[in-house]
């Protein structure tokens, strides 16, 4: 199958910093990626989409300005959290999809803000 | 898209099958049968998906109803690595994966 990839696997940071995590689609070009938090015991959530080149689309309730997302390529998409509080520490899940065709994921970030 | 009901959890004997079931009882004409599995602090594994006929592949099998309003993911032989939450979704091609609560299949040897 199809595979994405995520950098850093684990982030720790101290409230207030800016915190960037990559997701690559590794052997496909995503004309789409997600982002999704995952609180603990908790199923995933959908935070935003992005098009390749386009702005992302965002869920209600995030806020596009603490969470900003970058789809400047066809492999690659950052998610920024800025000025991060103990409350933004979560599983950060990407997913990428090629078309229409089914969406894969990546294997996750967990962020811990101090 | 269409909403799914699933067991919270299951348990089933190492060896032997695991038949996990979903509700999908509104879906429409042009929703696809979904399956992914999260193992613990992984990120969601695609395992199968379907439209109207049974499908099969190396990890698993997908039955259908034939009026669509329930499926059946098959682990023919589990192991312990199979343990994990197991998330059916019901989407039109195209939409994004949005995720319920899943099923929690535990595999006990």
């Amino acid at each position: 199958g199809a595979v994405v990839s995520q950098h850093p696997s684990w982030v720790i940071c101290k409230s207030g910093t800016s915190v960037k995590i990559e997701c690559r689609s590794l052997d496909f070009q995503a004309t789409t990626m997600f982002w999704y938090r995952q609180f603990p015991k908790q199923s995933l959530m959908l935070m935003a989409t992005s098009n390749e080149g386009s702005k992302a689309t965002y869920e209600q309730g995030v806020e596009k300005d603490k969470f900003l997302i970058n789809h400047a390529s066809l492999t690659l998409s950052t998610l920024t959290v800025t000025s991060a509080h103990p409350e933004d520490s979560s599983f950060y899940i990407c997913s990428a999809r090629e078309g229409l065709e089914t969406q894969y994921f990546g294997p996750g970030t967990r962020l811990l803000v101090l | 898209d269409a909403k799914t009901t699933q067991p919270t959890s299951m348990d089933c004997a190492e060896g032997r099958a695991a038949n996990l079931p979903c509700n999908h009882s509104t879906i429409s004409g042009n929703e696809y049968v979904y399956w992914y599995r999260q193992i613990h602090s992984q990120g969601p594994q695609y395992i199968i998906h379907g439209l109207k006929n049974n499908e099969t592949n190396e990890m698993a099998s997908l039955i259908i109803t034939e009026d669509r309003k329930s499926s059946t993911l098959i682990l023919p032989h589990a192991t312990l690595r199979d343990t994990a939450v197991y998330y059916c979704i019901v989407r039109v091609r195209g939409n994004d994966m949005r995720f319920g609560a899943g099923t929690r299949l535990t595999v006990k040897p």
